[in-house]
């Protein structure tokens, strides 16, 4: 099975804070890459794609390291309405089925 | 827009029992898919189809099917419950915009357990 891997955390941050999360996948020829947001038992929206140039959406960050094979995700001024399960997704492309979700990981911001 | 709607939202099954998930998108997508998502499993695709009267297997097909009879409708159906199909179930759909590019917009899920 190709695949996708996170930290699962929690990663507990106060208010205000900058928190980053990575996520490593294992196959080479991987072609597009995307996070998306889960809240507690809602389902899997999309955040921001991710582009080998990198690409910014207010606070929200993503980065392409094709090299190292991982993409990232960093959340400037943290809110508590950023408190959600970060996944990461990965499509390998030839068809639709090729799309691989990471497990996620946690964030919880704090006041 | 109601998006893509499941039903049932939840449901108890005993070992052995059959039933139907039925999944309906009003945004005129080609595609869509179904999930399980388990505790430390993460996301996972049980068949999907890329078109009315297409389907295709996906990472963990076993136990289950699938029908797409109509565009708007994808269907998963259990034959044969079994406690290991207990899971959280999402269908998704997404446009044709090519593989690389597949925003895939969720249900809200249903929850499943089989006793």
């Amino acid at each position: 099975r190709k695949e996708v891997e996170q930290d699962p955390g929690p990663f507990n941050v106060p208010e205000g804070a900058t928190v980053a999360f990575n996520c490593t996948y294992s196959n080479s020829a991987s072609q597009s890459f995307f996070w998306y947001r889960q809240d507690c038992r809602k389902e899997p929206k999309l955040l921001m794609s991710v582009y080998s140039s990198g690409n910014e959406d207010g606070r929200f960050t993503a980065q392409l390291n094709r090299a190292s094979q991982y993409i990232s995700l960093l959340i400037r001024d943290s809110k508590l309405s950023d408190s959600a399960t970060y996944l990461c997704v990965v499509v390998y492309g030839g068809s639709q089925g090729n799309l691989i979700f990471g497990k996620g990981t946690k964030l919880s911001v704090k006041p | 827009n109601a998006g893509v709607t499941q039903t049932p939202k939840f449901r108890v099954l005993k070992t052995g029992q059959s039933m139907t998930l039925l999944c309906a998108q009003d945004m005129n997508h080609e595609y869509m898919y179904w999930y399980r998502q388990d505790p430390g499993m993460g996301l996972r695709l049980i068949h999907y189809s890329v078109g009315e009267g297409t389907t295709a297997k996906g990472e963990v097909p076993d136990g289950y099917n699938v029908s797409r009879l109509k565009k708007q409708n994808f269907l998963l159906g259990l034959e044969s419950a079994a406690p290991s199909q207990t899971s959280v179930y999402f269908c998704a759909s997404s446009q044709d915009r090519g593989v690389l590019y597949n925003e895939q917009f969720f249900g809200p899920g249903t929850r499943l357990t089989v006793l």
